[in-house]
């Protein structure tokens, strides 16, 4: 069975500094993996998905994540976070059948002024 | 493409009572997945529907939860004698044979 483990339930950073959302996966099949941010009150956005290629994903507002295989990895990072991002964001694993998804029990960012 | 829709976006109901949420998918997408979040966990997935056939349900989806897809464009979820323990938000998300799932803002229900 699949399963997605989120270390970090909170994460205070202060703004300007560079962050990391750890994110682990157990799958014994391939894989997709997924970012999403979800604001308060709001349903979950798309960040960045790792789908196959090149196992460095960015997204349009500066966040990246890095697929790794043999540490079943796929960590979030930001080099300079703004006030803005402070949300939670949730790993999520699917496979290629069903594309349902398993995911983690997020991490709050707090960006701290 | 007016993204994934969810009616209502809030309900409280008394406990014992049946509610029915409405979950309208991005137009043509063909798979259609409901979730639920509890506070402080990520969404759990409950069932999910290719057209108009619902594929798997979760044991998390007791006999008092069903879901349907009649024309396979919306759907909808019912919850049959509410608990207190169905609190939760209620996520609809769509694709179309992809990988990536679309996400509406979700039907946040409060049983009393």
């Amino acid at each position: 069975a699949q399963s997605v483990t989120q270390l970090d339930s909170q994460v205070p950073v202060f703004e300007e500094a560079p962050v990391e959302l750890r994110c682990n996966y157990s799958s014994s099949v391939s894989v997709y993996l997924f970012w999403y941010v979800q604001y308060p009150n709001q349903g979950l956005q798309l960040l960045l998905k790792y789908l196959s290629g090149s196992t460095l994903v960015e997204s349009i507002n500066g966040f990246e994540a890095e697929f790794n295989k043999s540490q079943t990895s796929f960590h979030l990072r930001k080099p300079s976070v703004h006030i803005s991002d402070t949300a939670e964001y949730f790993c999520a694993v699917s496979d290629s059948g069903t594309y349902k998804y398993i995911f983690g029990t997020g991490t709050r960012l707090k960006v701290l002024a | 493409d007016t993204g994934v829709s969810q009616d209502p976006r809030h309900k409280i109901t008394k406990r014992g009572q049946n509610v029915t949420f409405r979950c309208d998918p991005i137009s043509e997408h063909n798979r259609l997945y409901w979730y639920r979040q509890t506070l402080g966990q990520g969404p759990e997935f409950l069932t999910y529907f290719q057209n108009e056939a619902q594929l798997e349900k979760s044991r998390l989806l007791s006999d008092r939860f069903s879901a349907e897809r009649p024309k396979g464009s919306f759907s909808t979820l019912e919850i049959q004698r509410t608990e207190q323990g169905d609190s939760a938000m209620y996520l609809c998300a769509s694709n179309d044979y992809q990988e990536t799932q679309y996400f509406g803002p979700g039907t946040r229900l409060l049983v009393l």
